[in-house]
């Protein structure tokens, strides 16, 4: 069936530092990939997407990429903000227009 | 572009009550779709409507549950005989749906209706 995995968090870091939180999906035919951020209290948010292999997605400093080889969508950032601290989420959508398969959630805590 | 409306924000009930949440997508999308999500979880699908008809519902959607979405517009969703077990965040997404358009399918989110059962 159609999955996301997610790294276990909670993720802690400093003010700065580069952040990786790990995603990889099980899917049939061609998935879309998201990554989604929750802020405490607040809805899902779009951050970033890729629709095809070897589509970069990026947006307010994050960025991932779709690989199709090794069935992964890395988020990445080269250096965190306190604001960036919040529960991230990938996803897939397998049928356009049809539902979402999310991940469990990375929460990510950044200290000044 | 108001974004997606849910009413209310929180809910609190106690077991057996039925309750009824509202979602009121952004104004041109012609999707709208339902998820749960659980404490330390991601959203889990429930359902989703083009414009007024259903077109997939989840296993999860047990027969106390029953959304409908009369007019293409907004949508509700209704608990009846509530449960212990049904207490998490409800949330609302909409979409601009294209079979042509992958662009087309990013589904935004309302803030959610967090039920808690007594």
């Amino acid at each position: 069936g159609n999955s996301v995995t997610q790294m276990e968090g909670p993720v802690t870091l400093s003010e700065e530092a580069f952040l990786t939180i790990n995603c990889t999906y099980t899917a049939t035919g061609y998935p879309s990939l998201f990554w989604y951020v929750q802020y405490p209290g607040e809805g899902l948010q779009l951050l970033l997407k890729a629709t095809k292999a070897d589509d970069k997605g990026s947006n307010k400093g994050f960025e991932a990429t779709y690989r199709k080889e090794t069935t992964s969508f890395h988020l990445e950032k080269g250096s965190v903000q306190v604001s960036d601290s919040a529960v991230y989420f990938c996803a897939l959508l397998v049928n356009q227009g049809g539902k979402l398969i999310f991940g469990q959630g990375t929460e990510l805590s950044v200290k000044p | 572009d108001t974004g997606v409306s849910q009413d209310p924000r929180h809910k609190i009930t106690k077991r057996g009550q039925n309750v009824t949440f509202r979602c009121d997508p952004i104004s041109e999308h012609n999707r709208l779709y339902w998820y749960r999500q659980t404490l330390g979880q991601g959203p889990e699908f429930l359902t989703y409507f083009q414009n007024e008809a259903q077109l997939e519902k989840s296993r999860l959607l047990s027969d106390r549950f029953s959304a409908e979405r009369p007019k293409g517009s907004f949508s509700t969703l209704e608990i009846q005989r509530t449960e212990q077990g049904d207490s998490a965040m409800y949330l609302c997404a909409s979409s601009l749906g294209s079979t042509s358009g992958r662009a087309k399918n990013i589904q935004y989110f309302g803030a959610g209706t967090r039920l808690s059962v007594l």
